[in-house]
């Protein structure tokens, strides 16, 4: 049964059309995160929502928002997409974030195909 | 400052047993992480180790823990040919997970 699932698997878009990426989960976790992934890289936290506290990575570019509108459910909106965003990006999501909490479970991700 | 280490391929005859190292800097991490990912798709947690424990073994996977060397090695008994893909340690330490950068493991027949 899948736990954290991602719609849709691939993406394309073109360059500068806003896309947006989604995820739900049926585990009832509080936290849920957002990673960027390129080729043969490891994944790079943009930011995790614990509840409906959102929490930026400083590096994070403005072009990356998030939206979180239930515990289910979480966004991921890339205003203007640049070559450069072309990627795999993943959910994940973990009970907590303190000790014993924080093990985090990913969906599949989608990947993401800037043209 | 958190940085975590892997060698980047590792590449073993199917039978074998495989062993993937990892370094950490954080002494702090409560939990270190083992996942799998296979081509196109996302991570799949194998295993975890709490950092009070040395040792974990779950099936063909055992997983070492050297606290003092901040040293996780995962090894995989009598490895398959489904078990090529890209294994990526992980900390949890102040602050959400630190990942290395992947160890692809190649199983030749």
């Amino acid at each position: 049964d899948a736990m954290v699932i991602q719609n849709p698997r691939y993406q394309v878009t073109q360059f500068g059309k806003p896309v947006t990426l989604s995820c739900s989960q049926t585990l009832n976790h509080n936290v849920m995160y957002w990673y960027q992934q390129k080729s043969s890289q490891a994944p790079k936290l943009l930011f995790h929502y614990y509840d409906k506290d959102f929490n930026n990575e400083a590096d994070t570019p403005d072009n990356f928002q998030s939206r979180r509108p239930n515990t289910s459910f979480c966004f991921l909106d890339i205003r203007s997409p640049g070559l450069g965003d072309a990627a795999m990006y993943l959910c994940a999501t973990s009970r907590g974030v303190d000790r014993g909490t924080e093990t985090q479970y990913f969906g599949p991700g989608t990947r993401l195909l800037v043209l | 400052g958190e940085d975590v280490e892997q060698s980047l391929f590792l590449s073993v005859r199917e039978g074998d047993s495989s062993v993937i190292n990892c370094t950490y800097t954080d002494s702090s991490s409560t939990y270190l992480y083992w996942y799998k990912q296979e081509p196109g798709a996302g991570l799949q947690l194998l295993t975890y180790i709490f950092s009070n424990m040395d040792m974990k073994q779950d099936q063909r996977l055992t997983v070492l823990l050297n606290k003092k060397d901040k040293h996780l090695s995962l090894r995989i008994a009598d490895t398959q040919t489904g078990d090529s893909a890209i294994y990526f340690c992980a900390e949890a330490g102040r602050r959400a997970l630190t990942f290395g950068s992947g160890t692809r493991l190649q199983v030749q027949p």
